[in-house]
């Protein structure tokens, strides 16, 4: 069964320093591989996904993130982080072969802004 | 002009009680879902539908029933509502047509809380 792991529960970073969110996953072949945004209060809002192509993907909000198969990894990052993006971060992987396309998302990554 | 939308947004219940959460689209989307989000949990999922006569059992269905009233509707009950079902409730959509179903689409959530 997939599985997706991120390993940092709370990151505090210094507004416009640079910021990177850990994501493992767990899957038997090339995964569909997302991250969410929810802002406080906020429902979720897809920042980039990644199907095939190139592993380095763009998003939006200056996000990227970087599909590395070896490591099973595909980790966000942000070169200069806003107040703004203060919120919380999943990680999901698609299962495109099991029944239902079952999104499984990892535990959240909770991002505080220092000013 | 919100895609998917859920009501209520905020529900306060008392134990034993019978809630119904309610979600429609104007995505066209076939495929409805619905997740509950714990903290450090990230989301799971609950049920789902691939059509109006089509329910899925999810991960944790235990305790939940679903209704697929139309294409553009899917409610969400707690046939006796218990504390341990506070949560934060998504529901989402999906097209196949787009990454084979697994880009989902989600509501702005509704926060249940069971006393």
């Amino acid at each position: 069964a997939q599985s997706v792991t991120q390993p940092d529960i709370h990151i505090t970073v210094s507004e416009g320093a640079s910021l990177e969110l850990r994501c493992n996953y767990s899957y038997g072949a090339t995964p569909y591989l997302f991250w969410y945004v929810q802002s406080p209060g906020q429902g979720l809002q897809l920042l980039l996904k990644y199907f095939s192509g190139d592993t380095l993907v763009q998003g939006i909000k200056g996000f990227e993130a970087e599909f590395k198969r070896s490591q099973s990894s595909f980790n966000l990052r942000k070169p200069s982080v806003h107040w703004s993006d203060a919120a919380e971060y999943f990680c999901a992987v698609g299962d495109w072969k099991a029944a239902g396309n079952k999104l499984t998302f990892g535990g959240g990554t909770r991002v505080l802004v220092k000013p | 002009d919100a895609d998917v939308t859920q009501t209520p947004r905020n529900r306060i219940t008392k134990t034993g009680k019978r809630i119904m959460l309610e979600c429609s689209q104007t995505k066209g989307h076939d495929r409805m879902y619905w997740y509950r989000q714990d903290p450090g949990l990230g989301l799971r999922l609950i049920y789902y539908s691939f059509d109006v006569k089509d329910i899925n059992k999810g991960e944790i269905s235990d305790g939940y029933s679903v209704s697929r009233q139309a294409q553009a509707k899917f409610s969400l009950s707690l046939e006796s509502a218990i504390p341990n079902q506070t949560a934060l409730y998504f529901c989402a959509t999906s097209d196949p047509q787009l990454a084979g179903g697994n880009e989902q689409f989600f509501g702005p959530g509704t926060r249940l809380t069971v006393l």
